[in-house]
């Protein structure tokens, strides 16, 4: 069925490093695919989002990457800072306006 | 603050109560989805509204639950008696209808609902 998940459910990472989490969905149809951030206790956050026409699309410290060919999403974080830390989810749209999320990845940011 | 706003944050009942969560989207969003989470896991798709036609209802979504959107702008999710695989965090979010320059939902910050 389609399913969206990741690849490392904990990541660790020195501050001041890059960090790039990895994302597998299976529904070739999708045609749009967002990263959240959900802190504990809090609702998820919107990171960034990339179409499906796209491959790479830059907001502030963060990239968001697609690969159509294998179905592959990643989100890398530039000089990765504490606030960071957090749980990140991504999804993807099949249809209007269903999302599919994957089961998150743990980034903790090591001082 | 104009984002998605969810009350209670906490609901504590114990097994057989009814529950009610609201969510107030922001205000010029027409879409509104509600969505529920447990521990580890991403959110899954439980319903959502366009205005105030409720357009889809997940198979997660028993007939012990129902959602209302009555004037096309707050929601409702009720939980009628409630069981401990109840407990979870039910999110809101919302969006502007398809057409829009964005597809974008935006989450409230949940209820975090605990069944004894």
């Amino acid at each position: 069925g389609e399913s969206v998940g990741l690849h490392l459910p904990t990541l660790s990472v020195q501050e001041g490093d890059n960090s790039i989490i990895n994302c597998a969905y299976s529904n070739s149809a999708s045609d749009y695919f967002i990263w959240y951030k959900q802190e504990s206790g809090k609702g998820p956050q919107f990171i960034i989002d990339i179409r499906s026409n796209m491959d790479k699309r830059q907001g502030q410290r963060v990239t968001v990457l697609l690969n159509k060919t294998v179905k592959h999403l990643s989100l890398q974080i530039a000089a990765t800072q504490p606030g960071d830390s957090a749980v990140y989810f991504c999804a993807e749209m099949t249809g209007t306006y269903k999302y599919i999320f994957g089961t998150g990845t743990r980034l903790k940011v090591l001082a | 603050d104009t984002g998605v706003s969810q009350n209670p944050r906490h609901k504590i009942t114990k097994r057989g109560q009814n529950v009610t969560f609201r969510c107030d989207p922001i205000s010029e969003h027409n879409r509104l989805y509600w969505y529920r989470q447990t521990l580890g896991q991403g959110p899954e798709f439980l319903t959502y509204f366009q205005n105030e036609a409720q357009l889809e209802k997940s198979r997660l979504l028993s007939d012990r639950f129902s959602a209302e959107r009555p004037k096309g702008s707050f929601s409702t999710l009720e939980i009628q008696r409630t069981e401990q695989g109840d407990s979870a965090m039910y999110l809101c979010a919302s969006s502007l209808k398809a057409g829009e320059p964005t597809d974008t939902q935006y989450f409230g910050p949940g209820t975090r609902l605990t069944v004894l």
